[in-house]
């Protein structure tokens, strides 16, 4: 079967501007994690959700981050007023979440680079 | 918080020998997982080997296997009979349950080892 998609695969912008990111889980996976990866911090965790459970927003730098899941299914991150310091790849992964420790599907990845 | 290091930013292997890789972590949890993922050029992050914490017997899979160590917090990872396609970035990875405390099952990465094997 298919594995997590993400789109773009590559996104150049200009800083101030807003991008919008998406990531298509594996289908029955009802927890999506977002994670960034950069050099400056390493990979870390942004976002989770989990079913129709309130998502975990702790790991979001700034509220210029948000992201929303529709349908149990796609989700988009959103960067509002984007800076150089967004510039990283960002990583979406889905998993059956119904126990701890379910392994995580990771997608490709989308590269941010602003300018 | 957890914590996760890898101390060895590079390492270099010939094809068909052993190598290991080495990860430490830091939490005061009793139960939680360990593991290890590959990600090699294309960015594509792949999982290599998961180790629950309360199992003592240390898993593997293929070429693959790890040493756990609870006590001294330690798991590394034993690549044998090393191959091309082993090359890649090396990320240890920990992980509070869902189960416990309200912990959403996300992963907590080391900052990797970047491995390369030579023909």
């Amino acid at each position: 079967g298919a594995g997590v998609s993400q789109s773009p695969s590559n996104k150049v912008t200009e800083k101030g501007k807003d991008v919008e990111l998406r990531c298509d889980p594996i289908s029955g996976h009802t927890a999506l994690y977002w994670y960034r990866q950069s050099l400056g911090q390493g990979l870390e965790f942004l976002i989770y959700f989990q079913g129709n459970s309130a998502p975990d927003k702790s790991g979001l730098p700034s509220d210029r981050f948000s992201a929303e899941r529709t349908g149990g299914s796609v989700s988009t991150l959103t960067i509002q007023r984007t800076q150089q310091e967004d510039s990283a790849v960002y990583l979406c992964a889905s998993s059956l979440g119904d126990r701890g420790g379910s392994e995580q599907f990771f997608g490709p990845g989308t590269r941010l680079t602003v300018l | 918080a957890q914590t996760v290091t890898q101390s060895q930013p590079e390492m270099s292997v010939q094809e068909a020998e052993t190598v290991t890789l080495s990860c430490t972590y830091d939490t005061s949890e009793s139960n939680y997982y360990l593991f290890w993922y590959k990600q090699p050029p294309s960015r594509q992050m792949i999982l290599v080997i998961r180790q629950e914490a309360y199992k003592q017997q240390n898993a593997t899979e293929n070429r693959f296997s790890v040493n756990f160590q609870k006590a001294a917090k330690s798991f590394s990872l034993k690549i044998s009979d090393s191959q091309l396609g082993d090359t890649a970035m090396y990320f240890c990875a920990f992980m509070k349950p869902m189960n416990y405390g309200g912990a959403t099952n996300k992963l907590i990465f080391g900052t990797g080892t970047l491995l390369a094997v030579q023909p």
